[in-house]
């Protein structure tokens, strides 16, 4: 059983400041993990991904994420924010194939100028 | 074109009628899967085609028939649909069914069942 629990529906940042998405998951196997982004009017698109290899990923945009095992969390992080950076954020988790992926309930971000 | 790409971006029905969604994947994938996004829902996966064989079906209504006649398009058929159907329904598409695939997705079809 695999399940996945993106901690904060809404965070609202100022620009130029960090940004932290937080993200929770569970698994029986070694899952992989990815972050999406959705503008809106839009489909989602892959920010980055985890599948064993290094532990801090870097995706694109300027947005990295840590798995960290022991705490089963994968959190998203961006050292400024941009007012594109505005959008919903989903966390998903994968850990048989790609068709019995968990998405999470997303998390809406707010840039103030 | 480029991506995955989807038509039409918006529909609206009745619900005794039937038409077709499509959705069409430039990538060169093997995998396909359809999604159905509703306001304060997660997202749901309807179905999943690899190779053009469907290797998963949610318990989706009979009301929806999925078809995929080759590994670069997919269709999703309506009939008689209810307006709790009313959503955002996202194709997307992957190297293949791997955990470790990503997947592209399509901008989506609003359909409104009214």
């Amino acid at each position: 059983a695999q399940s996945v629990t993106q901690l904060d529906s809404h965070v609202s940042v100022s620009e130029g400041t960090p940004v932290l998405l937080r993200c929770n998951y569970s698994s029986s196997y070694s899952p992989s993990l990815f972050w999406y982004v959705q503008h809106p009017n839009k489909g989602l698109q892959l920010l980055l991904k985890y599948t064993s290899a290094a532990t801090l990923v870097k995706g694109i945009n300027g947005f990295e994420a840590e798995f960290k095992k022991s705490e089963t969390s994968f959190h998203l992080t961006k050292p400024s924010a941009h007012m594109s950076d505005a959008a919903e954020y989903f966390c998903v988790v994968s850990a048989f194939n790609a068709g019995k992926s968990t998405f999470g309930d997303g998390t809406t971000l707010t840039v103030k100028p | 074109e480029t991506g995955v790409t989807q038509t039409p971006r918006h529909l609206v029905m009745g619900m005794t009628n039937k038409k077709s969604l499509k959705c069409e994947q430039h990538l060169g994938h093997n995998a396909m899967y359809w999604y159905k996004q509703s306001a304060k829902k997660p997202l749901e996966l309807m179905f999943v085609y690899s190779l053009e064989e469907r290797v998963e079906n949610n318990s989706v209504p009979s009301r929806f028939s999925p078809e995929c006649p080759n590994s670069s398009h997919l269709f999703l058929h309506l009939h008689t649909l209810q307006p709790e159907d009313s959503a955002l329904y996202l194709c997307a598409s992957s190297q293949g069914p791997g955990q470790g695939d990503e997947q592209y997705f399509g901008p989506g079809t609003r359909l409104t069942v009214t």
